[in-house]
């Protein structure tokens, strides 16, 4: 497999604009989640997803921000309007189940002008 | 609010050496979960921890888990030089908040620099 694929890669704009972030899961896993990781707040849980649900989106961090999982090998992360406050890494991570670990694609540095 | 705090955030320490980094955490969890990340990089797995009691080794590196302590333990025995890097440990509530997996909650992450 894979792994878990995330595009792209790196992504720059400017305040306003909306950004969309992807990411396709390794197959067969029912969970997805959506992190974030600045320097000054680490890693942070935005949303997750099981089988293709969203179940806790308390991350997230405004209305801003959105996301979708329309079926299982695909999911986006919304911003819209994006914040110079919104730069940051996006790792998009799936697993198996509950009790697996999960595993990180690449990541997506955003930033915003 | 589960909290996880690690430390120390920064190590330097000399190859040859052994060392511990210790990772706490605030509220009931029987899964607890290590990753390495280097500079500019993502995420990579190291252990899986889901009994109190666990133990786990790869290599130099040898990761414990006491859940009555909700403290989890990396071992370093002999660093080298390519065990630098940044170590997470995380947390996951599980079953303990009401539902099967939960998002991860990290640690601030542990700093990690091996000089030869």
């Amino acid at each position: 497999d894979a792994g878990v694929i995330q595009s792209p890669r790196h992504e720059v704009t400017e305040m306003g604009q909306e950004v969309t972030l992807r990411c396709k899961p390794i197959s067969g896993h029912d969970y997805l989640f959506w992190y974030r990781q600045t320097m000054m707040r680490g890693l942070e849980l935005l949303i997750y997803f099981n089988n293709n649900v969203p179940i806790d989106d308390s991350g997230m961090p405004e209305d801003r921000f959105s996301a979708k999982m329309p079926n299982a090998s695909f999911s986006t992360l919304k911003i819209q309007p994006s914040e110079p406050r919104d730069s940051a890494v996006y790792f998009c991570a799936s697993s198996l189940d509950s009790y697996n670990e999960q595993f990180f694609g690449p990541g997506t540095r955003l930033t915003v002008l | 609010e589960l909290k996880v705090e690690q430390n120390p955030l920064f190590l330097s320490m000399q190859e040859g050496k052994n060392y511990t980094i210790y990772c706490n955490y605030s509220t009931t969890s029987d899964r607890l979960y290590w990753y390495r990340q280097d500079p500019g990089k993502s995420l990579e797995s190291l252990f899986v921890l889901l009994s109190n009691g666990a133990v786990k080794q790869e290599g130099r590196l040898m990761a414990s888990l006491d859940t009555k302590a909700r403290l989890s333990t990396l071992h370093i025995t002999a660093a080298v030089h390519d065990l630098s890097a940044t170590y997470f440990c995380a947390v996951d509530m599980g079953p303990f908040s009401g539902g099967g997996a939960d998002g991860l909650t990290f640690g601030k992450g542990t700093h990690l620099i091996i000089q030869p």
